[in-house]
C-alpha cells in the first residue's frame, strides 16, 4: 500500500519565484495535513484539511503561503512569490481520522530559496 | 495553549545500552493525545506510538517502552538495548480533543558502535 507521496523532493527556486508543492495522500484518509520543518522553529503545522475543506490555517506565515485540495487525493501548497526564509523542509501528512489521531508521513520537500 | 518539552538536545550511547528520552507537556485539556514519531536521516517522520489520557498503562513493544504518568505531565520513551539503526531524532507532540498537534523540539539519538 503506497504511503503519502510528495513532490518534487528537492526545488530549488529563485527568490520571488512560484513554488507548488504536491501531496497525495493516503488513499481512504480524510484528514490531510501540511507542515514545514527548520532549524529555528522545528515542527509547525501550516494547514490542515478534513474531507478536503481547510479546518485551520492558523499556521499559514503570511498570506503569500495558500493549500488547496481539489479532491481526496490530491493538495497542493503554494508559495507565491518565495523568499529565502521559506527555505524548510515541508511535509505532508494524512490520517484516518483528525488532529488526534496517528498521522503518516511523507518523505517531504527540501525547498531551497536563492 | 499546549506545549511538548524535550529537554535533551542530543543524546549519545553506545550499542546496547538503555536509554530514556524525556517528554514533559502542558494542557488544559482533560482528553487528550501523546505521541512519538521518529526521524531517522533518510528523513522522513514515522510514527511510533498514540496513547489517550485516560490509559495510564505502561506500552512495551520490542525493544521499545513508554512510560506515561498524568502526575508528572511525562510521556517518555525508553529503547532497551540500543542498535546502531535506532539513531535518529525523535519527536513527542501532543494533541488536544480539538486543537492541533503540536511537536517538542525532538532528541537526536545517537548510537555507536
Amino acid at each position: 500500500d503506497a504511503g503519502v507521496i510528495q513532490s518534487p523532493r528537492h526545488e530549488v527556486t529563485e527568490m520571488g519565484q512560484e513554488v507548488t508543492l504536491r501531496c497525495k495522500p493516503i488513499s481512504g484518509h480524510n484528514s490531510l495535513f501540511w507542515y514545514r520543518q527548520t532549524m529555528m522553529r522545528g515542527l509547525e503545522l501550516l494547514i490542515y484539511f478534513n474531507n478536503n475543506v481547510p479546518i485551520d490555517d492558523s499556521g499559514m506565515p503570511e498570506d503569500r503561503f495558500s493549500a488547496k485540495m481539489p479532491n481526496a487525493s490530491f493538495s497542493t501548497l503554494k508559495i507565491q512569490p518565495s523568499e529565502p526564509r521559506d527555505s524548510a523542509v515541508y511535509f505532508c501528512a494524512s490520517s484516518a481520522g483528525t488532529v488526534n489521531t496517528e498521522a503518516f508521513f511523507g518523505q517531504g520537500t527540501r525547498l531551497t530559496v536563492v | 495553549a499546549q506545549k511538548v518539552t524535550q529537554a535533551q538536545t542530543e543524546i549519545s550511547v553506545v550499542e546496547k545500552e538503555d536509554v530514556t528520552l524525556d517528554c514533559v507537556y502542558e494542557t488544559r485539556d482533560t482528553t487528550y493525545y501523546l505521541f512519538w514519531y521518529k526521524q531517522p536521516p533518510s528523513g522522513e517522520l514515522v510514527f511510533l506510538i498514540r496513547r489517550n489520557s485516560f490509559d495510564e498503562q505502561n506500552e512495551i513493544s520490542g525493544r521499545y517502552s513508554w512510560n506515561f504518568q498524568k502526575s508528572t505531565s511525562s510521556f517518555n520513551f525508553t529503547i532497551t538495548a540500543s542498535q546502531v539503526v535506532d539513531s535518529a531524532v525523535y519527536f513527542c507532540a501532543l494533541a488536544g480533543t480539538a486543537s492541533k498537534l503540536t511537536f517538542g523540539t525532538g532528541t537526536r539519538l545517537q548510537v555507536t558502535l
